[in-house]
């Protein structure tokens, strides 16, 4: 079965760093690019980035170029979202989920999602 | 402010049919790009409903379905169920000045009443 499973929640302090991850299983890790969207409270899916763990290719929503920084460690087949100095504004849940492999990038979707990590930055 | 347009909320009785649409521009569906839906449950992940514009994965049920013409895509839902109640995401791309980039609908809620 394909899976991807994110580390817990996370209660942080603003200014501190944070590093969240996403574990895939079940399939090829290398082949496919994983991406990271995220949901404030209340709120629709935005995104904001994707790397091809083959080799660390990343890609950034304007919106989150210079917020966050993604990457991977495929001898472990895990994606991560950092932070270097978390804001209240950071206060959401953030998923991972995998791009299918068409030829066309235009033509791909995502499946599957991890179960997601709420991140709670609060003084 | 997203780059595809959703109705905020639907809602439907149970066993009729409701569509959701998703409207964007020349520089996203309009281009030809290809729109995919999600399904997130209240407290859970989100799902993928529909792909490649009116495809159904494995295991989703002949209920939904998904169209696009022009600048925009809908999905429609028949046969309304209690289950169904959740909110409903577009994707597509867009191609702009600043590259070429996932872009998400605002999401709608579907009610059933």
């Amino acid at each position: 079965e394909v899976q991807l499973v994110q580390s817990g929640a996370e209660v942080k302090k603003p200014g501190e760093s944070l590093k969240i991850s996403c574990k895939g299983s079940g399939y090829s890790f290398t082949s496919y690019w994983i991406g990271w969207v995220r949901q404030m409270p209340g709120k629709g899916l935005e995104w904001m980035g994707i790397i091809y763990p083959g080799d660390s290719d990343t890609r950034y929503s304007p919106s989150f170029q210079g917020q966050v920084t993604i990457s991977a460690d495929k001898s472990i087949s895990t994606a991560y979202l950092q932070w270097s100095s978390l804001k209240a504004s950071d206060t959401a849940m953030y998923y991972c989920a995998r791009r299918s492999r068409q030829q066309l990038v235009s033509e791909n979707w995502f499946d599957p999602w991890g179960q997601g990590t709420l991140v709670t930055v609060s003084s | 402010q997203s780059v595809l347009t959703q109705p905020p909320s639907v809602s439907g009785a149970p066993g009729q049919r409701v569509t959701i649409s998703c409207t964007g521009s020349s520089s996203n569906i309009g281009a030809g790009y290809d729109v995919h839906w999600y399904q997130q449950l209240p407290g859970t992940a989100p799902k993928l409903l529909i792909y490649g514009n009116s495809n159904r994965p494995s295991g989703v049920p002949d209920r939904f379905s998904g169209s696009k013409s022009g600048t925009s895509a809908s999905l429609a839902i028949t046969g309304l169920q209690a289950e169904d109640e959740a909110d409903y995401y577009c994707q597509s791309y867009d191609s702009s000045l600043s590259g070429f980039h996932v872009v998400f609908g605002g999401g709608t809620k579907l009610t059933v009443l």
